[in-house]
C-alpha cells in the first residue's frame, strides 16, 4: 500500500479567530509566490498569489505577506469558518518561462473547531 | 466552465500490470504537467509537456510515462506498478506566463494491490 508520509504540522483553530500559517522557501531566485488550499481527496485549489515586488496582497478574508529577506511566506485568514478546514501548501516559482516549475513547500493542516 | 478534469478518480490495479491514467483541458493551457502526492505530503512533480514538448524530472522513475497526443489530452502510464506507486496523482495545466499559477484537477487515487 502507500507508503507512510510525513506528519504533517497541524493548526487548530476556533471558529470565527483568525487563522496564520507559515511557510519558509528556499530559493532565493523565486519571484512568484502561491498559496494553495487542498480539502481531503481533491486537488489543490488556488487562494491567492504574490509577486516579489509586492510585500502584501489581500483577497477576500485572505492575506499573504511575503518577506525576502529571511525567505517567509504567510497566509493570514480572517473569522476562520470550519469550511477553512484544509491542508494549506506554499508554492514558489523562479524567474523565467524555463523556470516555470512550481515546487511546493510541505503543507500545514488547518483544523477549525466549530 | 473550464477545467481540468481526471479520470478515473480512484484506480485500482494489480502489482505489475499497467496501468493508464488520464487528464482533459477544456482551457487551452500549453503546459500539463503530472504530480505524484502521498500521504501527508506536498504534491512532487514527475514530468511536464511544454506545448508537446516532454520534460522528465531526473528522479522520476523509468516506470513512469507519459503521452499528449493534442493539447486537451494528456495521459500517465505507469508500466510496471509497484506498492509505492500508491499515491493520488494530479494532473494541472497552466499557460507559459511566469507569473501565473496552476490549475489542478481532482486527481486519481491509485491503489496497487
Amino acid at each position: 500500500g502507500e507508503s507512510v508520509g510525513l506528519h504533517l504540522p497541524t493548526l487548530s483553530v476556533q471558529e470565527g479567530d483568525n487563522s496564520i500559517i507559515n511557510c519558509a522557501y528556499s530559493n532565493s531566485a523565486s519571484d512568484y509566490f502561491i498559496w494553495y488550499k487542498q480539502e481531503s481527496g481533491k486537488g489543490p485549489q488556488f487562494i491567492i498569489d504574490i509577486r516579489s515586488n509586492m510585500d502584501k496582497r489581500q483577497g477576500q478574508r485572505v492575506t499573504v505577506l511575503l518577506n525576502k529577506t529571511v525567505k517567509h511566506l504567510s497566509l493570514q485568514i480572517a473569522a476562520t469558518q470550519p469550511g477553512d478546514s484544509a491542508v494549506y501548501f506554499c508554492a514558489e516559482k523562479p524567474h523565467g518561462n524555463a523556470g516555470n516549475m512550481l515546487t511546493f513547500g510541505g503543507g500545514t493542516r488547518l483544523m477549525v473547531k466549530p | 466552465d473550464a477545467m481540468v478534469i481526471q479520470n478515473p478518480r480512484y484506480q485500482v490495479t494489480q502489482f505489475g500490470k499497467p496501468v493508464t491514467l488520464s487528464c482533459s483541458q477544456t482551457l487551452n493551457h500549453n503546459v500539463m504537467y503530472w504530480y505524484q502526492q502521498k500521504s501527508s505530503q506536498a504534491p512532487k512533480l514527475l514530468f511536464h509537456y511544454y506545448d508537446k514538448d516532454f520534460n522528465n524530472e531526473a528522479d522520476t522513475p523509468d516506470n513512469f510515462q507519459s503521452r499528449r497526443p493534442n493539447t486537451s489530452f494528456c495521459f500517465l502510464d505507469i508500466r510496471s506498478p509497484g506498492l509505492g506507486d500508491a499515491a493520488m496523482y494530479l494532473c494541472a495545466t497552466s499557460t507559459s506566463g511566469w507569473n501565473y499559477g496552476y490549475t489542478f484537477g481532482s486527481g486519481t487515487r491509485l491503489t496497487v494491490v
